[in-house]
């Protein structure tokens, strides 16, 4: 199973930005988040879609339809510039399947 | 707190074996799963391997079949992946993760770097 993402995004302070992750049917899949800043290990940002981790902020969340799972970002600050990452299980193999990540360049 | 504490990496010779360890705490070790995760310089995460709580279920990536072996010890809290016939391509940093009940990767360790000259 392949989760593909842009490389790059870019987003001025204050606005909304979105990453995306395509997959194949991906709405019947459970799609999660990661967050790495530089030289960081990733930190779980989004669970199961929707779901954040205690501690994570409001201004991130998640969505899944179709083919395409989305990150969103509103309000958007520098400290969010990071490289994001989705993630899904794939049933059939058991493997633990990340996309290829994005970096979110805050203008 | 959870704590995932990654040891073993450095520089190794191309053909070359390593054994990487992590020791977790603030958690209950045998009741989750654990993963192998890596990232190779300027590049993105590559799942490697998975391991059940008793160690009865494991699978790996197909690039690392056969070559990556995972184990755990239960009662010292720790997992660790064995590394045979490393290639120049397996430097990375390598991370240990918990999983959670969903096959999300709750908490990481910092990562150990594992560098293979040819």
């Amino acid at each position: 199973y392949e989760l593909t993402q842009p490389p790059s995004v870019s987003v001025a302070p204050g606005q909304t930005g979105t990453i995306s992750c395509g997959g194949n049917n991906i709405r019947s899949k459970s799609v999660h988040w990661y967050q790495q800043r530089p030289g960081q290990a990733p930190v779980l940002v989004i669970y199961n879609d929707v779901d954040r981790p205690s501690g994570i902020p409001e201004r991130l969340s998640g969505s899944n339809s179709g083919n395409t799972a989305t990150l969103t970002i509103s309000r958007v600050e520098a400290g969010d510039e990071a490289d994001y990452y989705c993630q899904v299980w794939d049933s059939n193999t058991d493997y633990r399947v990340f996309g290829g990540g994005t970096k979110l360049t805050v203008l | 707190q959870v704590q995932l504490v990654e040891s073993g990496g450095g520089l190794v010779k191309a053909g070359g074996s390593l054994r990487l360890s992590c020791v977790g705490s603030g958690f209950a070790f045998s009741d989750y799963y654990l993963n192998w995760v890596r990232q190779a310089p300027g590049k993105g995460l590559e799942w490697i391997s998975f391991i059940s709580t008793r160690g009865t279920a494991i699978q790996y990536a197909d690039s690392m079949k056969g070559r990556f072996t995972i184990s755990r010890d239960n009662d010292k809290n720790s997992v660790f992946l064995q590394m045979n016939n490393l290639r120049a391509d397996d430097t990375a940093v390598y991370y240990c993760a918990r999983e959670g009940r969903g096959q999300w990767l709750d908490h990481w360790g910092q990562g150990t770097l594992v560098t293979v000259s040819s």
